[in-house]
């Protein structure tokens, strides 16, 4: 049975620092992996999708790598801001479409 | 750019009562999904709905749940007889085929407040 395990479940930083969110899942038979924004009792917001013949997806100052073998993926936030205070929650697409999630990571950025 | 509709944006209903949430797929979309989240849990998935019928089903849809496409445009969720534990945030989504190319587009969901 796959399972989704994020690292940190929560991360404080002041403004302008550069983070590493961390993913990992136990099957590699996965299509995709999506790394979602959720603010608080709000919908989710897809950031970056990566193939699971990809390596890595890059959006503005956010860059997801994955390493299917060894079932893990980071998400690279740059320069975070205040803004980006957020639960930031990563999926992986099963064989049979579904979408597996993880808990998520809480961050939080400090002006 | 598209987005999945769904309504109401809060629901509160006594235990007991039937619920419907409401969603408005993507138009070009063929393949629709609910999810839900516990608060402070995961999201969790419930059902996936293809070409009128359920493609795949989890544990947690027993059958107090039930989906439907009455028309062209909604598809919904109906939950029978409400338990206090259904109290969560319900995501409808949609990808246009199975989601394994380009992903899913999720709705903003609907909370569910079972009083």
């Amino acid at each position: 049975k796959q399972e989704v395990t994020q690292i940190p479940a929560a991360l404080s930083v002041p403004e302008g620092e550069n983070l590493v969110l961390n993913c990992s899942f136990t099957d590699s038979a996965i299509y995709n992996l999506q790394w979602f924004r959720q603010d608080p009792g709000k919908g989710l917001t897809s950031l970056l999708l990566i193939q699971s013949s990809q390596r890595e997806q890059t959006s503005g100052r956010l860059n997801a790598s994955l390493d299917k073998s060894s079932g893990r993926s980071t998400l690279y936030i740059a320069a975070s801001q205040p803004g980006d205070s957020a639960t930031y929650l990563c999926a992986v697409m099963d064989s049979s479409y579904k979408l597996i999630f993880g808990s998520g990571t809480r961050l939080l950025v400090r002006p | 750019e598209p987005e999945v509709t769904q309504t109401p944006s809060h629901q509160v209903t006594q235990m007991g009562q039937e619920v419907i949430l409401r969603c408005v797929p993507i138009s070009n979309h063929l393949y629709f999904y609910w999810y839900r989240q516990i608060l402070g849990q995961k999201v969790e998935f419930l059902v996936s709905f293809y070409n009128n019928e359920i493609s795949e089903k989890s544990e947690i849809f027993d059958d107090q749940f039930s989906v439907e496409r009455p028309d062209g445009s909604n598809f919904t969720l109906k939950i029978r007889s409400t338990k206090l534990e259904d109290s969560a945030m319900y995501f409808c989504a949609s990808s246009e085929l199975t989601g394994a190319n380009y992903g899913y587009t999720f709705g903003s969901g609907t909370r569910l407040t079972v009083v």
